[in-house]
């Protein structure tokens, strides 16, 4: 049974400040690693996947892999009050299946 | 970019009846679609995998004959919950691969 574990939150951080989110998982054979942003009442988009140990930067995120950890992370720079959602890990399986986190409650404050 | 929709975006409907979901892709084609339910202050949890031209394959705990799926086509797959009860009321989404997510369709059975 693959788990992805998340920190629930609430995590808020100050508008400008850099959101830390992080992630870690149960099946050593994982090989994509993904998040995505759920606002209140609607469907996830993705934000970033990684494949590959390291970062991964996007804009004002960066996605953060360590396999020998099982951990994954997103960081968030710069954030703003628009940033406020869940944030979903979600870890791919065999045939594309996802399984995912269950999600952190990030608030920005202005 | 791809587009992936759901109809209808909501529903209510008595307990007892049938209510069909239909998730198409409206400018790629899928032969596979990923359905998943979302409780309230929950994470997605994947129902089903939805094949085009062949049998859907379930998630363990779900009734393959409550919760019916067609791939009718390339773009096109839906989901049937038979008999619906209050305890199906939730949010349904698809996706296609792992960044196509439809809007969602919320449930209430009453």
């Amino acid at each position: 049974q693959k788990e992805v574990e998340q920190n629930s939150g609430p995590l808020s951080v100050p508008e400008g400040a850099i959101a830390s989110l992080n992630c870690t998982y149960s099946d050593r054979g994982s090989q994509s690693f993904f998040w995505y942003r759920q606002y209140s009442g609607k469907s996830p988009e993705l934000i970033m996947f990684i494949y590959s140990n390291g970062d991964k930067e996007d804009g004002r995120f960066t996605a953060q892999l360590n396999k020998a950890s099982q951990y994954v992370s997103l960081l968030i720079r710069d954030s703003q009050p628009s940033d406020s959602a869940t944030y979903l890990c979600a870890v791919d399986g065999s045939a594309r299946q996802l399984t995912f986190g269950s999600g952190t409650q990030l608030t920005v404050l202005p | 970019g791809a587009v992936v929709s759901q109809h209808p975006s909501w529903v209510i409907c008595k307990s007892g009846t049938s209510v069909k979901i239909e998730c198409r892709s409206l400018d790629f084609q899928a032969t596979t679609m990923f359905w998943y339910r979302q409780f309230p202050k929950q994470s997605l949890m994947l129902m089903a995998t939805s094949n085009e031209g062949s049998k859907a394959t379930y998630e363990q705990g779900v009734e393959k004959d409550k919760f019916l799926i067609n791939h009718a086509s390339l773009t096109l797959s839906t989901l049937t919950v038979t008999s619906a009860h209050p305890e199906d009321s939730s949010f349904y989404i698809c996706s296609a691969y792992e960044q196509y997510f439809g809007p969602g369709t919320r449930l209430t059975v009453t």
